[in-house]
């Protein structure tokens, strides 16, 4: 069965620095997603894409993130300047229509 | 805007248990429900959806959910736990578009052997 692929499965960073997350959505799926788990806490939806632009964001998603597909496999999460809070799971997700398939995850620390 | 509440945070089951998890969601709209599953170490895994249809929907590893519309409900059960279903357990709700999957706090099973 098809999987979405993550990478790295653990990232860790000092503050202030700039990480990249890294996904391979499924191949034939249209709808690209990232969300969030901060420890103890709930997952929450962070930006969904589609035709190579975002469709929908939440207040999470402030200018410190960007998202971007770069080929035709790819679909990245950029956080710039990062800050300790920015520590949590990051699933990425990729969907045809209404069913999502989330990956592994990565998980950030950041020092 | 949507919301998702699990009312039982953990959840300690002997095995052969029977297994009800509560999930209340809020939306005027139609709706897409969803039961996804997080073993210790691993990804989300979807146990069952629904979409339209009977209300009364089957997953994976003998779980079903029922949906009640006028309750705003879509709990989880299981008639006989096993200590593999140790985990995390999410209800998620999204509307009819479909963009934005909106999870509840989680509920975490464990079940003793």
């Amino acid at each position: 069965e098809p999987e979405v692929t993550q990478t790295p499965s653990h990232q860790v960073t000092q503050m202030g620095q700039e990480v990249i997350l890294r996904c391979v959505p499924i191949s034939n799926h249209l709808y690209f997603y990232w969300y969030r788990q901060i420890l103890g806490q709930k997952v929450e939806f962070l930006v969904s894409f589609y035709n190579n632009e975002i469709s929908e964001k939440s207040e999470i998603f402030d200018d410190q993130f960007s998202v971007e597909r770069p080929d035709g496999s790819n679909f990245t999460l950029k956080i710039r300047s990062t800050k300790l809070e920015d520590s949590a799971m990051y699933f990425c997700a990729s969907s045809d229509s209404r069913l999502l398939h989330f990956g592994d995850g990565t998980r950030l620390s950041i020092l | 805007a949507q919301s998702v509440s699990q009312h039982n945070h953990h959840v300690i089951l002997s095995e052969a248990a029977s297994l009800e998890l509560g999930c209340n969601y809020s939306y005027g709209g139609t709706v897409n429900l969803f039961w996804y599953v997080q073993y210790p170490g691993q990804h989300l895994q979807l146990l069952l959806k629904y979409f339209s249809g009977d209300p009364l929907v089957k997953g994976i590893k003998g779980f079903e959910a029922e949906f009640i519309k006028s309750k705003f409900s879509f709990n989880l059960r299981k008639p006989s736990v096993q200590w593999s279903d140790t985990a995390e357990y999410f209800c998620a709700v999204t509307n009819n578009a479909g963009n934005m999957l909106t999870f509840g706090g989680g509920t975490r099973l464990m079940v003793k052997p």
